[in-house]
């Protein structure tokens, strides 16, 4: 079957450094795909990966690892704003997102 | 402004009643999607579209339908609503398969 990992809850301090982890099993591989979605509030675009190595974009970076089915975002100079869940996507070989079902994070000042 | 939108925001009705869900997009995207999320849950696909007279079921297709008549335009209806229906349903849509998908604001559905 076809399986995405990640913690269900981490806790940082603002200002701080955070890296949440993503692990996945699915049938092909045509992307990986991050999310955020505030409570309440519709997911919205962070990162898109399909080659391996490290994508940075401003205080968010994400890094993919085809051969170990493994990814994780980083977040920098965490701000209370980042508070929410980070949703890990995989595009299968039928062009499908499998979605994990995210890594709450909670921004303690 | 281009955006993608759902009404209603939030629906109570009762057992039995039929539905549909709202969702258009200004984008001009060939692809779009429903997903019900539960809370703290992940998403699932309901039905997806590649365009205009194009519908397919997802893996949750939850008793409901879907039309594309029109490019902008992806109502989902639920022909007799259930509590297990009880969710949040988010349509989205996007430019092409491998590009990121771009979420409307929600319908949040309670049946009683």
């Amino acid at each position: 079957g076809q399986n995405i990992d990640q913690p269900t809850e981490m806790t940082a301090t603002e200002g701080a450094i955070v890296q949440i982890n993503c692990t996945y099993q699915t049938s092909g591989f045509n992307g990986l795909f991050w999310y955020q979605q505030h409570a309440g509030e519709a997911p919205t675009f962070l990162s898109y990966n399909v080659l391996d190595g490290l994508e940075e974009k401003g205080r968010f970076s994400s890094f993919l690892s085809r051969s170990k089915g493994y990814s994780y975002l980083l977040l920098k100079e965490l701000q209370m704003k980042d508070s929410a869940s980070y949703l890990c996507a995989v595009m299968d070989s039928n062009y499908q997102l499998i979605w994990g079902a995210g890594t709450k994070l909670i921004i303690k000042p | 402004e281009a955006d993608i939108y759902q009404t209603p925001r939030y629906l109570v009705i009762g057992t039995g009643k039929k539905i549909t869900l709202e969702c258009s997009q200004t984008m001009g995207h060939d692809k779009m999607y429903w997903y019900q999320q539960d809370p703290g849950m992940e998403l699932h696909l309901i039905h997806y579209s590649y365009g205009v007279n194009s519908t397919e079921k997802g893996d949750l297709s939850s008793e409901s339908t879907v039309s594309r008549i029109r490019t902008e335009h992806f109502p989902l209806t639920l022909e007799s609503a259930r509590p297990s229906h009880t969710s949040q349903y988010l349509c989205a849509s996007s430019e092409r398969e491998h590009n990121e998908q771009f979420f409307g604001p929600g319908t949040r559905l309670t049946v009683l």
